[in-house]
């Protein structure tokens, strides 16, 4: 399943099935990108982070993509499980300092 | 290795009323971020503190919010008087230093209701 920018906030798909959540970001100065994940009732959990010299970083099942020329980030989840049943976010870093500013978020929901 | 704490986990108030919440960071963390999280919006920047001094407090409503970290380590946000706008979950967050990429720990927040 596949989800676009913020106009489809939630985003459904079947155990098993790879996950796509896009993410548009505001600044091009940004040098600095990170996914967080957030479960009901939890704060934000890292999750994968790229700098913006990277196109691509992988980690286990997740692959973070990133689109310097239409300022567009997305993650990929591999194999999507129940338990990735959360809010993901991503943020940017406007210039330095660990100062992030957050995107409104995706729900992604994992029906069995 | 413990991670952030944050107190209470929930408070409801009326307006007007004056309200704190707690943090205390991760071990060994220098830094320490509180945001405010809105319903079906991502976390907001209150306040940035390096040790004891604040780093960014521009996005803080200084008429009606303070923030302390008195000795570097625990921090206290304070809302007075609180309106019904503040409805939201308080995040506090820790990292070792300030500077980019280093990576963000977030408690559980405390979810304040203004009534």
């Amino acid at each position: 399943g596949e989800s676009v920018g913020l106009h489809l906030p939630t985003l459904s798909v079947q155990e098993g099935d790879n996950s796509i959540i896009n993410c548009a970001y505001s600044n091009s100065a940004s040098d600095y990108f990170i996914w967080y994940k957030q479960e009901s009732g939890k704060g934000p959990q890292f999750i994968i982070d790229i700098r913006s010299n990277m196109d691509k970083r992988q980690g286990q099942r997740v692959t973070v993509l990133l689109n310097k020329t239409v300022k567009h980030l997305s993650l990929q989840i591999a194999a999507t499980q129940p338990g990735d049943s959360a809010v993901y976010f991503c943020a940017e870093n406007l210039g330095g300092g660990n100062k992030l500013t957050f995107g409104t978020g995706t729900q992604l929901k994992v029906e069995l | 290795e413990a991670g952030v704490a944050q107190s209470p986990r929930y408070k409801i108030i009326e307006k007007r009323q004056s309200v704190a919440f707690w943090c205390n960071p991760i071990s060994g963390h220098a830094t320490l971020y509180w945001y405010q999280q809105i319903l079906g919006q991502g976390p907001k920047l209150l306040i940035q503190f390096q040790n004891n001094g604040v780093v960014d407090d521009s996005q803080l409503p200084k008429d009606r919010f303070s923030a302390e970290r008195l000795k570097g380590v625990d921090s206290t946000l304070k809302i007075q008087p609180a309106k019904l706008e503040d409805s939201a979950v308080y995040l506090c967050a820790s990292s070792l230093e300030t500077r980019t990429n280093e990576k963000l720990f977030f408690g559980s927040g405390t979810q304040l209701s203004v009534l």
